[in-house]
């Protein structure tokens, strides 16, 4: 069973600095990986996708790499604003029966202004 | 990208009763599925709707308690019966084409409070 853990749990940093959030996962079997944010009281929006194949993917400011055969995913996001403050979530899939993602706890992430 | 809405937004309800989500696509799509998010926890999938069949439940949700039904490719309901302070949560919904190579989007999500 897919197990992930991501780190910090919780970031609180001025705006500006670039940070690094960590994902790691058990099963190294994946198909792709979706970083997505999750604020307070609403659903999810999805960030990046990146496929098995891939080694990164980038949008804007944001970079998500992936090392399949470590399990690890990184997210980065650059020169970042208040507006990133959010719950960031990283989901590998595995395929299996059912089709849907695993997720991780996520990072709580305050972006001080 | 789909665009997803559910109803209600959030409700109160009262332990032993029962309460039905929605979940309504912009567009056709292939799979659709149905999450928990309880308090402080990431989601964790409760069952895959299929359209014309059966759902599919992962480990730890049964039928019983969280009947599911996907009449067409654009609209699937979520009931959480017999509820009780446990059943507390943000459901959500999420859909997706070909799961496993192209993205998987959520909608906002149903809050719900068991008294």
């Amino acid at each position: 069973k897919q197990e992930v853990t991501q780190i910090p749990a919780a970031l609180s940093v001025p705006e500006g600095e670039n940070l690094v959030l960590n994902c790691s996962f058990t099963d190294s079997a994946i198909y792709n990986l979706q970083w997505f944010r999750q604020d307070p009281g609403k659903g999810l929006t999805s960030l990046l996708l990146i496929q098995s194949s891939q080694r990164e993917q980038t949008s804007g400011r944001l970079n998500a790499s992936l090392d399949k055969s470590s399990g690890r995913s990184t997210l980065y996001i650059a020169a970042s604003q208040p507006g990133d403050s959010a719950t960031y979530l990283c989901a590998p899939y595995s395929g299996g029966g059912a089709d849907g993602l695993t997720f991780g706890k996520g990072t709580h992430l305050i972006i001080q202004p | 990208s789909a665009v997803i809405s559910q109803k209600p937004s959030r409700d109160i309800c009262q332990r032993g009763t029962s309460l039905t989500i929605q979940c309504q696509v912009d567009s056709q799509v292939t799979m659709m599925f149905w999450y928990r998010q309880q308090p402080g926890q990431s989601l964790t999938l409760i069952a895959t709707a299929n359209q014309g069949s059966e759902a599919t439940y992962e480990s730890g949700f049964v039928i019983d308690k969280f009947p599911i039904s996907r009449p067409n490719l654009t609209f699937s309901t979520l009931t959480v019966s017999n509820m009780s302070p446990e059943d507390s949560s943000i459901y959500l919904c999420s859909v997706g084409d070909r799961v496993g190579r192209e993205t998987q989007y959520f909608g906002p999500g149903t809050r719900l409070l068991v008294l």
